[in-house]
């Protein structure tokens, strides 16, 4: 497609369930990002995935969350056992590296709200 | 390490004022900066971005230039219309690779007519 798309577009979970967010990146894009913007926090980076490399999960908040990217495209951000406090959007984007200012992409987002 | 601050908002203007949209920022080296924009119910869009020392990035009407002396990346417009009303914000990427934005705390602005 012509550009980062993300599933669902909204998602409502119970405290306590696992979700799963799914980020279609740019075609040809190398590198994708997974960010989470919340009123409290801002936009904060959670992990970024290049290439065939080990991700950066240096942004992410606690083990219960987790990303996976398959075949070097796609990618789902997991949360387990979800608390309110995750409650946000969040966003992908990808760019492609190599490229002088690997700008990046951002797809629409998925907001997530934990009752 | 890498950070970004912008002038607290809101700010709210009226339509065909000039507006500016202050950000500084530290990081190591020559980081690459951008201005990215969010209009009500939609996504991150990247407004302009700079790569090196007095670059001036442009776009829709907004400016904004690589300052490395004063380690700043102020936005500019010299007359803002009611579409304008977003939230704006700020962020750099270290230079070289794939690597995270650090994004500033965003600036809401609204336009009245």
């Amino acid at each position: 497609g012509a550009g980062v798309s993300q599933s669902p577009s909204n998602k409502v979970t119970e405290k306590g369930k696992d979700v799963e967010l799914r980020c279609d990146p740019i075609s040809g894009h190398t590198a994708l990002y997974w960010y989470r913007q919340s009123l409290g926090q801002g936009l904060e980076f959670l992990i970024y995935f290049q290439g065939n490399s080990a991700p950066d999960k240096s942004g992410l908040p606690s083990d219960r969350f987790s990303a996976e990217r398959t075949g070097g495209s796609v990618s789902t951000l997991t949360i387990q056992r979800t608390q309110q406090e995750d409650s946000a959007v969040y966003l992908c984007a990808s760019s492609l590296v190599g490229t002088e200012t690997d700008t990046q992409y951002f797809g629409p987002g998925t907001r997530l709200t934990v009752l | 390490g890498n950070s970004v601050t912008q002038m607290e908002g809101p700010v709210t203007l009226s339509e065909e004022a000039f507006l500016t949209i202050n950000c500084t920022y530290t990081a190591t080296g020559y980081p690459s900066l951008f201005w990215y924009v969010q209009y009500p119910g939609e996504g991150l869009q990247l407004l302009l971005k700079a790569t090196k020392a007095d670059d001036k990035g442009s776009n829709k009407g907004f400016e904004a230039t690589y300052r490395k002396e004063t380690t700043s990346f102020h936005l500019e417009k010299g007359s803002v219309q009611v579409s304008d009303s977003a939230v704006y914000f700020c962020a750099l990427t270290p230079r070289g690779g794939a690597q995270k934005l650090v994004f500033g705390q965003g600036t809401r602005l609204t336009i009245n007519p």
